[in-house]
């Protein structure tokens, strides 16, 4: 099946701080979602991006499908961004998918 | 906005056991899924369900669980004789299409 890798596995940032998230993955995709799970274990999702960039206030994202990556962005980080981000894909018909390890964020004020 | 919700938050049972597990997808959606998290652990997907059926399943999946669609609205899965490994949160979510899934809040499962 596909893998997914993303890194880094962890990041501790200041309050304020920018960031960049990344996850790749083995074969090419016909769906891509980014997640943020927060600390009462919720998976709250973020973006749809199999392709293409996107943006919703200080988060955006971009995936370049030919290069089989996604990348995260993370503008003037809060400390209510901190928690796990996972990036999940999928290349099946029945829209199974496989979420990386997770990159664990921790903003300190 | 609407949501997938899950029922029961938490469960706790004794080994051996059988529990089931409930979802109430989002009413306009046609694909259903469960995954699992073990404390600590990356989520893994379980089976997805499509037009009455399952569409695809994972290794995990195995004569241990079902899942059901027992009324049109409730979308359930149960595991039969629980084993303490099956300790793990359960995500129940939902989509449209093959894309953008919803995930519900999750059951706490503790199997002792």
């Amino acid at each position: 099946g596909i893998q997914v890798e993303q890194s880094p596995p962890d990041l501790i940032l200041q309050e304020g701080a920018n960031s960049t998230l990344r996850c790749n993955f083995s074969d090419s995709v016909n769906n891509l979602q980014w997640f943020h799970q927060n600390p009462w274990g919720q998976l709250i999702n973020l973006f749809y991006i199999p392709s293409g960039t996107k943006q919703n206030g200080r988060l955006s994202a971009t995936t370049v499908a030919t290069e089989r990556y996604s990348l995260l962005y993370i503008s003037s980080s809060q400390t209510t961004d901190s928690g796990v981000y996972f990036c999940a894909v999928g290349n099946t018909n029945a829209g199974k998918s496989t979420f990386g390890d997770g990159t664990t964020l921790t903003v300190k004020p | 906005e609407p949501e997938v919700t899950q029922t029961p938050s938490h469960q706790v049972t004794q080994m051996g056991q059988e529990v089931i597990l409930r979802c109430v997808p989002i009413s306009n959606h046609l694909y259903f899924y469960w995954y699992r998290q073990i404390l600590g652990q990356k989520v893994e997907f379980l089976v997805s369900f499509y037009n009455n059926e399952i569409s695809e399943k994972s290794e995990i999946f195995d004569d241990q669980f079902s899942v059901e669609r027992p009324d049109g609205s409730n979308f359930t899965l149960k595991i039969r004789s629980t084993k303490l490994e099956d300790s793990a949160m359960y995500f129940c979510a939902s989509s449209e299409g093959v894309r953008t899934k919803y995930f519900g809040p999750g059951t706490r499962l503790l199997v002792l």
